[in-house]
């Protein structure tokens, strides 16, 4: 079945350091999204890529989707302390997102 | 106010014990999801339901059972043939299409065996 493989699975940086998690699915994807769990809370919905070499900015955040749709990122610019949690991706296939394990980041002030 | 809820926040059981989780969704989705989270594990599939009066095994359904009598509502139980039941558990919903897979969580049960 589908996987959805994540890296790293932890990253500490000081603040203001430039963060990056990867995401690489084993096929295709017709999509993915992307979420952020804070300590103790639960995912929450960070945004969704479709095309291929589709690139979508929030803010400090950079999420790219591959021109071959199976592999994405997501690049923190200048972390701050409220960028602490651990970020997944979920690859689409079929109408089950399939999650990565995540990647856990922690900010040194 | 739309949005998916999970009851209760903690739960504590004795071994030997099954436990039911709540959890109820008023954003008209089809589809719901369970799924557990342990340290380091990220987020595994027990159960999906894509409509009403049908759902399908995950990837853990061993020791679980659910039922999907109500589009609102998809209810998780801990059987005691599960062995390691401790745990954070999730629910989600979505409009169930492959298009869009975009998850909406319930805010979460901890489940306890003592």
């Amino acid at each position: 079945g589908q996987q959805v493989m994540q890296i790293p699975q932890y990253q500490h940086v000081q603040e203001g350091e430039d963060f990056t998690t990867y995401c690489n699915s084993s096929t295709t994807l017709s999509n993915i999204q992307w979420y952020k769990q804070r300590p103790g809370g639960h995912p929450v919905f960070l945004i969704q890529l479709v095309k291929s070499g589709e690139v979508k900015k929030q803010k400090r955040l950079t999420f790219q989707f591959g021109e071959a749709k199976k592999n994405s990122s997501l690049h923190i610019t200048a972390t701050q302390t409220t960028d602490v949690g651990t970020y997944f991706c979920a690859g689409g296939g079929s109408y089950i997102p399939t999650f990565g394990r995540g990647t856990s980041l922690i900010v040194h002030p | 106010d739309g949005g998916i809820t999970q009851s209760p926040k903690y739960l504590f059981r004795k071994e030997g014990q099954n436990v039911t989780l709540s959890c109820e969704q008023n954003l008209n989705h089809d589809a719901m999801y369970w799924y557990r989270q342990d340290p380091g594990q990220g987020l595994r599939l027990i159960y999906y339901s894509q409509i009403v009066n049908d759902f399908q095994k995950g990837d853990i359904a061993e020791g679980y059972s659910v039922s999907r009598e109500k589009k609102e509502s998809f209810p998780l139980t801990v059987t005691s043939a599960q062995k390691n039941p401790t745990a954070f558990y999730l629910c989600a919903s979505s409009i169930g299409r492959p298009s869009n897979t975009e998850a909406f969580f319930g805010q979460g049960t901890r489940l306890t065996v003592v």
